[in-house]
């Protein structure tokens, strides 16, 4: 029983390039959630997502940033036009339905680090 | 006012020592409380929800008090491994999904 796949683990894209990032969560989770860290930081909520539906998208920057989680598929995060300041480590997560216990914590995935050179 | 607030430490203590952080929230209406546990570079792991009633887990003890909306994590007979940056994270609350996470605070066991 696979965990919370993230890929790639590892980015390195140049500024005003585009940051493709994915995440598969646990089977049987509907639910997503996208996290960043930058360095010597906490993380910080950016979106939460059900399939084909954004439900709290209110820690995503205006400009540049989108996510999504289609029908078929993992999550996808989208930083266009990248700049240093999006170099962090992108976390997700994933959970049951919100008819879960609410004391039910996140599984996280292991990160991917974006850098941008 | 920050949603979550934690001291950022970084507490430095020996091995077997007994050491405690504290956090607090902003949002009363929070329903939901943890302690994660992140390693230097890698994701955030559950270490144990908080319960009203207090809870404990080996050598780890977790409290919540509503009244003063702050939580507490207790690690006693502290060892090496336990070096880390533990989590506070604080869930939901007048109808939201969100998950609020502390900013961490980081400890040091030494030998």
């Amino acid at each position: 029983n696979a965990g919370v796949m993230q890929n790639p683990r590892h980015l390195v894209r140049r500024r005003g390039q585009e940051a493709r990032l994915r995440c598969s969560p646990m089977k049987g989770h509907s639910h997503v959630y996208w996290y960043r860290q930058l360095p010597e930081e906490g993380l910080k909520f950016m979106v939460y997502l059900q399939k084909e539906n954004i439900i709290d998208e209110s820690g995503m920057p205006k400009e540049r940033f989108s996510a999504e989680f289609p029908k078929e598929g993992p999550s996808i995060l989208r930083i266009q036009q990248v700049v240093r300041g999006d170099s962090a480590a992108y976390f997700c997560a994933s959970s049951l339905p919100t008819g879960a216990p609410a004391n039910y914590g996140y599984t996280f995935g292991s990160g991917t680090r974006l850098t941008v050179v | 006012r920050k949603e979550v607030e934690q001291d950022p430490g970084p507490f430095n203590v020996p091995e077997g020592a007994t050491v405690a952080f504290n956090c607090t929230y902003s949002n009363s209406a929070s329903q939901s409380f943890f302690w994660y546990r992140q390693d230097c570079r890698k994701e955030p792991k559950l270490l144990m929800s908080v319960y009203s009633s207090g809870n404990e887990d080996g050598r780890f003890t977790a409290q919540l008090n509503r009244a003063s909306q702050y939580i507490s994590l207790l690690i006693r007979d502290s060892k090496l491994s336990d070096s880390a940056t533990y989590l506070c994270v604080v869930k939901g609350g007048t109808g939201g999904f969100k998950t609020i996470f502390g900013a961490g605070t980081r400890l040091f066991v030494k030998a």
